[in-house]
């Protein structure tokens, strides 16, 4: 089962505009990581956010993490054609594995 | 590194045959991860390993599905029969205990 949700499902944006997805999940969780999936790819690890922690930023990527709500939100800044792609967010409980959302498909027009 | 190493990339076989997934992870890395992805279900955790070790397999589907990993450098999953159902994207990742997965491209199967 899904254990987060993510919004929108899809987002299309024109280049340079920043994206922000959503998360919401429904357990407590030790970390919240964030992932993205080019087209026919495996996916590749974005940022990692601890569940003390409230804003993470890496380069471009923006995560914050609010607990209490049981949300997380990434944003993209100055977005290009290349961010086109799914991203997913996904958490980690007490138990080692990772439980994947349905992802936010993000398209970046040039 | 070469990373998560899968094969075959993509395998289409015929309802009732045998199916082999091959993973090869990270030099290093402890846990070993098979997801599956499909349109319709997402990601979904089949089952991972620590140390070789098989920890949670509650995702395996059912008996027809079943994985090893006789080495820390190798792990396979078999579907034995395969049915249309199956279908999907098989990933392989693997991790240190930091957290972060490194996923393999996948193993795209289409069951006729």
């Amino acid at each position: 089962s899904q254990q987060g949700e993510e919004d929108p499902q899809a987002l299309s944006i024109q280049e340079g505009e920043n994206a922000t997805m959503n998360c919401s999940y429904k357990t407590s969780i030790n970390n919240l990581q964030w992932y993205r999936q080019n087209s026919g790819r495996g996916l590749v690890h974005l940022i990692l956010i601890r569940s003390n922690e409230r804003e993470k930023h890496s380069g471009r990527l923006r995560v914050t993490l609010d607990t209490s709500k049981k949300s997380s939100s990434l944003l993209i800044t100055a977005s290009r054609a290349a961010d086109t792609a799914s991203y997913f967010c996904a958490t980690a409980g007490s138990a080692r594995q990772l439980t994947f959302g349905s992802g936010t498909q993000l398209t970046v027009l040039p | 590194d070469a990373g998560v190493i899968q094969s075959p990339r993509h395998e289409v076989t015929e309802m009732g045959q045998e199916v082999t997934l091959r993973c090869k992870p990270i030099s290093g890395h402890d846990y070993l991860f098979w997801y599956r992805q499909t349109m319709m279900r997402g990601l979904e955790l089949l089952i991972y390993f620590n140390n070789n070790v098989p920890i949670d397999d509650s995702g395996m589907p059912e008996d027809r599905f079943s994985a090893k990993m006789p080495n820390a450098s190798f792990s396979t999953l078999k579907i034995q029969p395969s049915e249309p159902r199956d279908s999907a994207v098989y990933f392989c990742a693997s991790s240190e205990v930091t957290g972060e997965l490194f996923f393999g491209e996948g193993s795209r199967l289409t069951v006729l």
